[in-house]
């Protein structure tokens, strides 16, 4: 299992965009990167999935280097609502038995 | 479209009491997860259902705790005897199917165990 490393946490303000990067280094061929969310008192909600280079949607950008040892989750112009536990999770995309949550990043946006 | 139903939300029971929480998967969802979540800490994996069979049970402690998944669709996850250290969030997933990666969480079952 692919294991990754992550900020424990991150402060943000109103409006600014957020950059998350996750370390996993001994990421297999056949494994893809998926980022969660999760708020307070609820389930983590999927964001977004990719396997190389960059990957957007109307949430975030999901940005992968040539060797895919790391990604870097962006969030443009962060709300308070934005505040929450996001997870990087790697593993092969038909199988989900490889993805492991770790602790996530907890990230605050202030006023 | 109803997301994924868990119930109760709530559960305070004593040590040593049975406890059970029940799954209700996005309708057409053949995979079925069970997590255990901590305070400040990721879900963990209990056990995954593929339609009614369980396909990876490994993280789950066989010795208190159970599932099942009859016919497929709604799911059980019993502990008994609880313990104190099984105080956690519990939250149930589905997936379209194994070669779906994205999962939908509930909002999960917050077990307080005195």
């Amino acid at each position: 299992l692919a294991k990754t490393t992550q900020p424990i946490s991150m402060d943000s303000y109103e409006g600014q965009e957020v950059n998350i990067t996750c370390s996993h280094n001994n990421i297999a061929t056949n494994d893809y990167i998926t980022w969660y969310q999760q708020f307070p008192s609820q389930g983590p909600r999927f964001i977004i999935q990719g396997y190389k280079t960059k990957v957007t949607n109307e949430v975030a950008s999901l940005f992968i280097p040539a060797d895919r040892k790391s990604s870097t989750l962006s969030l443009p112009r962060v709300s308070l609502s934005d505040t929450a536990v996001y997870y990087c999770l790697v593993g092969a995309r038909y199988n989900n038995n490889d993805m492991r949550f770790g602790a996530g990043t907890r990230l605050t946006v202030k006023p | 479209e109803a997301g994924v139903v868990q119930s109760p939300r709530y559960k305070i029971i004593e040590k040593k009491q049975p406890v059970a929480f029940w799954c209700n998967p996005i309708s057409g969802h053949n995979t079925l997860y069970w997590y255990l979540q901590n305070l400040g800490q990721g879900p963990e994996l209990l056990i995954r259902y593929e339609n009614e069979e369980a396909v990876d049970d490994s993280q789950l402690p066989k010795d208190r705790f159970s599932a099942e998944r009859l016919k497929g669709v709604d799911s059980t996850l019993k502990i008994q005897p609880a313990e104190l250290g099984d105080s956690a969030v519990y939250l149930c997933a589905s997936s379209l199917g194994a070669g779906d990666n994205e999962q939908f969480f509930g909002p999960g079952t917050r077990l307080t165990v005195l």
